[in-house]
């Protein structure tokens, strides 16, 4: 059973950057998996950030483009997320996922998500 | 950019059918799938490639997705089936997600 666990601080100062990483755990990031970075705003729908694979190639969210990176670290079994410039729009649940095997996307495993608050 | 659409809410009676649905330009040719999320939980799929159920996912759920529309028929209705819906589909190497149904059993 694969499980997916975010970490980093839960406040972040306006203007900073936001770090976080998912561990995965039960399976391989090595996979033919695609690793996904999802938030959700307080009361608000689902918004998808980006992903990467295990070879390092991303696709972003164009709206944030300019702001995230997704690195892969396979010797920890995990990836990341960055996001520079944050501002209180930025605060949000913060889910890592991964892709189903089968065509298009879809993310069968999710992790249990962590706040993240943009502070002035 | 792409766009999914969704109904803010449905209301269903326990034991009638619930749909669901998401719109999108010639959605059908995309593939889709849906996700339940319970307050204060992590998202869950539901379906995935427009109409397949995940391993333990009841088979009260189905799907559909031919035109501009996807649809979650949720059958005979549970006061646990009380969750937002979230349909998702990938275009143009971008994941989009529809805004979210909120699904009431009353």
């Amino acid at each position: 059973q694969v499980q997916l666990q975010e970490a980093g601080p839960g406040l972040v100062r306006s203007s900073g950057t936001l770090s976080l990483t998912c561990a995965v755990s039960g399976g391989s990031i090595d996979s033919n998996n695609w690793w996904t970075w999802v938030r959700q705003p307080p009361g608000k729908g689902l918004e998808w950030i980006g992903e990467i694979y295990h070879s390092g190639t991303t696709n972003y969210n164009p709206s944030l483009k300019s702001r995230v990176t997704i690195s892969i670290d396979k010797s920890k079994n995990q990836f990341s997320l960055r996001l520079t410039s944050v501002t209180a729009a930025d605060t949000a649940v913060f889910y890592c996922a991964r892709t189903g095997y089968m065509s298009g996307r879809y993310f069968d495993y999710w992790g249990q998500g962590t706040l993240v608050t943009v502070s002035s | 950019s792409y766009e999914l659409i969704q109904a803010p809410s449905v209301s269903v009676s326990p034991g009638q059918t619930a749909s669901i649905t998401c719109s999108g330009d010639k959605l059908g040719d995309k593939y889709a799938c849906w996700y339940q999320q319970k307050p204060g939980q992590s998202p869950v799929l539901v379906i995935f490639q427009d109409s397949k159920r995940p391993s333990g996912i009841p088979e009260r759920f189905s799907g559909s997705n031919s035109g501009n529309t996807a649809t979650l028929t949720i059958s005979g209705t549970q006061a646990m089936d009380e969750a937002d819906y979230y349909c998702q589909a990938w275009d143009s190497s971008t994941v989009v997600f529809g805004g979210g149904t909120k699904l009431t059993v009353l």
